[in-house]
């Protein structure tokens, strides 16, 4: 069964780093584009990034764009999410989401790790 | 960019009644790019509905989907108890951003 496990939340001061991994088993991780998705305390979600199959497109919302950056290493099944230059409304769950066929949504879902950003 | 609002922010309902939950468009769209998602405390999302009214694997077939152009919409025909959760409608597009609307609670009356 599709399998995505994130890791790699926790408390960062603003202006910090930190990186997010993604692990994905029971499909074909380098045939499906891949998907960042936050969701802040009490809030609704908002997607962060997308990066294709092979990984050679990405694309960003504006609040993260030159801040964040989505890459996968398709020989280790890994979605990453690096992220720097931190500031207080980057709190969040992160969740690592599968594209789906065609436009079919995001199909499949990881559990999520939380990020919190606290002087 | 698109911007979804969903409506009611929060329905209150019994089990076994039918819940209607509505997506509106600030501006129309192609229903192959409408999707529905479904929530539960402490979890992540679920699919439900892709391209306006397409079950997702596994959805049970009292979730339905309608709409086209700017306004879409979510039904439960019979609520069971654990349909109970927040709902979210997306805009799932040619090119992003991929926006979800601010979402409906649906809760136990």
């Amino acid at each position: 069964q599709v399998q995505l496990v994130e890791s790699g939340g926790g408390v960062v001061q603003p202006g910090g780093s930190l990186r997010l991994s993604c692990v994905a088993s029971g499909f074909t991780f380098n045939s499906h584009g891949m998907h960042w998705v936050r969701q802040s305390p009490g809030k609704g979600l908002e997607w962060v990034a997308f990066i294709w199959y092979d990984g050679r497109n990405e694309y960003y919302a504006d609040s993260v764009k030159g801040r964040f950056t989505i890459s996968r290493d398709n020989s280790k099944n890994t979605l990453y999410l690096q992220m720097n230059s931190l500031i207080f409304e980057d709190t969040a769950v992160y969740y690592c989401a599968k594209k789906g066929v065609g436009w079919g949504g995001f199909d499949y879902w990881g559990q999520g790790t939380l990020v919190t950003v606290s002087a | 960019e698109i911007v979804l609002t969903q409506s009611p922010g929060t329905l209150s309902l019994s089990p076994g009644e039918r819940a209607t939950l509505s997506c509106r468009a600030s501006q129309s769209f192609s229903s192959s790019y409408l999707t529905w998602y479904q929530q539960k405390p402490g979890q992540a999302p679920r699919l439900l509905i892709y391209g306006a009214s397409s079950r997702a694997t596994g959805i049970p077939d009292r979730f339905s989907g309608s709409g086209s152009g700017t306004d879409f919409t979510l039904t439960i025909s019979r609520l069971e108890p654990e349909d109970f959760a927040v709902y979210y409608c997306q805009h799932y597009g040619i090119s992003p951003p991929y926006t979800f609307g601010q979402g409906t609670k649906l809760e136990i009356k």
